[in-house]
């Protein structure tokens, strides 16, 4: 079964520091997703992206986070400077489009910790 | 706006007991439903969706859930629980407009004792 592919497992960075928590959705899925879980808290939504632009995003998707697709494959995610706040599971999700295609698949996460 | 409560934070049942996780949404339109299951330190792991037609979806792992549109649920049901069912169950809804972001529920922590 095709997976959304995650790296690295765990990183560990000092604050201030720029993260890029890297992603590899299914192939012929066209919207993708990123979200985050603090430790013991819900997934909250980040950011959608599709068709080579950000479609929605939430309040926590603030100027320290940006996306991109660079190549065709792989979704990023960057935390410019990295707040101790910013530690949680990060999680990357590709959606295909309408009938039995339609539905998420998620990586397995990213978790970032901020020191 | 679009919200979903999982009114139980923990539920802990024997081993071999039924199971009911319970889940409300809010949503104008018709929603997607959804079930995750996250074992700790893991992924989130799809266990059945809802998009339309029968209204008892069938899972993995022996879930099925049930959805109510006149009382906006989505309850998660087994017949008889094993002890590697223990882990958090999330409840999502997906909006069926838009670029379809998934609304998580806060999620319900399950223990199964022996």
């Amino acid at each position: 079964e095709p997976e959304v592919t995650q790296t690295p497992s765990h990183q560990v960075t000092q604050m201030g520091q720029e993260v890029i928590l890297r992603c590899v959705p299914i192939s012929n899925h066209l919207y993708f997703y990123w979200y985050r879980q603090i430790l013991g808290q819900k997934v909250e939504f980040l950011v959608s992206f599709y068709n080579n632009e950000i479609s929605e995003k939430s309040e926590i998707f603030d100027d320290q986070f940006s996306v991109e697709r660079p190549d065709g494959s792989n979704f990023t995610l960057k935390i410019r400077s990295t707040k101790l706040e910013d530690s949680a599971m990060y999680f990357c999700a590709s959606r295909g489009t309408g009938g039995s295609n339609y539905g998420y698949t998620f990586g397995s996460g990213t978790r970032l910790t901020v020191v | 706006a679009q919200s979903v409560t999982q009114p139980d934070i923990h539920i802990t049942v024997s081993e071999g007991a039924s199971l009911e996780l319970r889940c409300n949404y809010s949503y104008g339109a018709t929603p997607y439903l959804f079930w995750y299951v996250q074992s700790p330190g893991q992924g989130l792991q799809l266990l059945l969706k809802y998009f339309s037609g029968d209204t008892l979806v069938q899972g993995i792992k022996g879930f099925e859930a049930e959805f109510k549109r006149s009382q906006s649920s989505f309850n998660l049901r087994k017949p008889s629980v094993h002890w590697s069912d223990a882990a958090e169950y999330f409840c999502a809804v997906g909006t069926s407009g838009g670029y379809n972001k998934l609304i998580f529920g806060a999620g319900t922590r399950l223990a199964v004792h022996p």
